[in-house]
């Protein structure tokens, strides 16, 4: 059962435009939420966990537990945001993180 | 400091034969875990290292998939007989602990014709 749910696989914008990339989970008890990217020819790479609360490369995400979402958002999209972004989970089991499918971002100048 | 290495960077291979991958861990990370992200599929856990023994090895597809680690730090990920389903990327990431944060490494990139 696809427990991470990422329903965009491409999403365009333009630079300076506001992005939101979607994430909804399946899980009923208190999970730890995360963000990874990657850039192309790059490894991946932590971009945020929730539990951080901090706001990296002007991206922030907040866990909403009544919705079961933790979207990813960033007032002013640029260039060079884009890359392959990746929700993630990990549950009451130790260590193994659940991903989405990716949403593929890509920021037109 | 280094990161997360992994070897080869690529491997072609033919159908049925074995081949082994390989992860060196950031030092000091004691804990270790296999993912493989396929065309269209995302990342799927495969196992989980703490130390040598591996408590997490349910995402394994099949048992021609095995792994082991030894002093706490090297991976082998050995694939027999392989199929041409096998063919994805297979990422290695460590962390100081179950809970910390998992890094990466660069991925092997498998082939199987």
């Amino acid at each position: 059962a696809q427990r991470v749910t990422q329903p965009e696989k491409l999403l365009s914008v333009f630079k300076g435009a506001p992005v939101e990339l979607k994430c909804n989970y399946s899980y009923s008890g208190s999970p730890e939420l995360f963000w990874y990217v990657q850039y192309s020819r790059q490894r991946l790479q932590l971009l945020l966990r929730h539990i951080s609360r901090e706001s990296i490369k002007g991206f922030t995400a907040d866990l909403n537990k009544g919705e079961t979402s933790f979207h990813l958002k960033k007032p002013f999209a640029q260039e060079e945001d884009s890359a392959m972004y990746y929700c993630a989970y990990r549950g009451s089991t130790l260590g193994r993180l659940y991903f989405g499918r990716g949403t593929q971002l890509t920021v037109w100048p | 400091g280094a990161g997360v290495s992994q070897s080869p960077s690529n491997k072609v291979t033919e159908k049925g034969k074995d081949v082994e991958l390989r992860c060196d861990p950031i030092s000091g990370h004691t804990a270790l875990y296999w993912y493989r992200q396929s065309l269209g599929q995302g990342l799927e856990f495969l196992i989980y290292f703490q130390g040598n023994s591996a408590p997490d090895k349910s995402g394994l597809p099949s048992d021609r998939f095995s792994a082991e680690r030894t002093g706490g730090s090297v991976s082998t990920l050995t694939i027999q007989r392989t199929q041409q389903e096998d063919s994805a990327v297979y990422l290695c990431a460590s962390s100081l602990g179950p809970q910390e944060t998992q890094y990466f490494g660069p991925g092997t990139r498998l082939l199987v014709l």
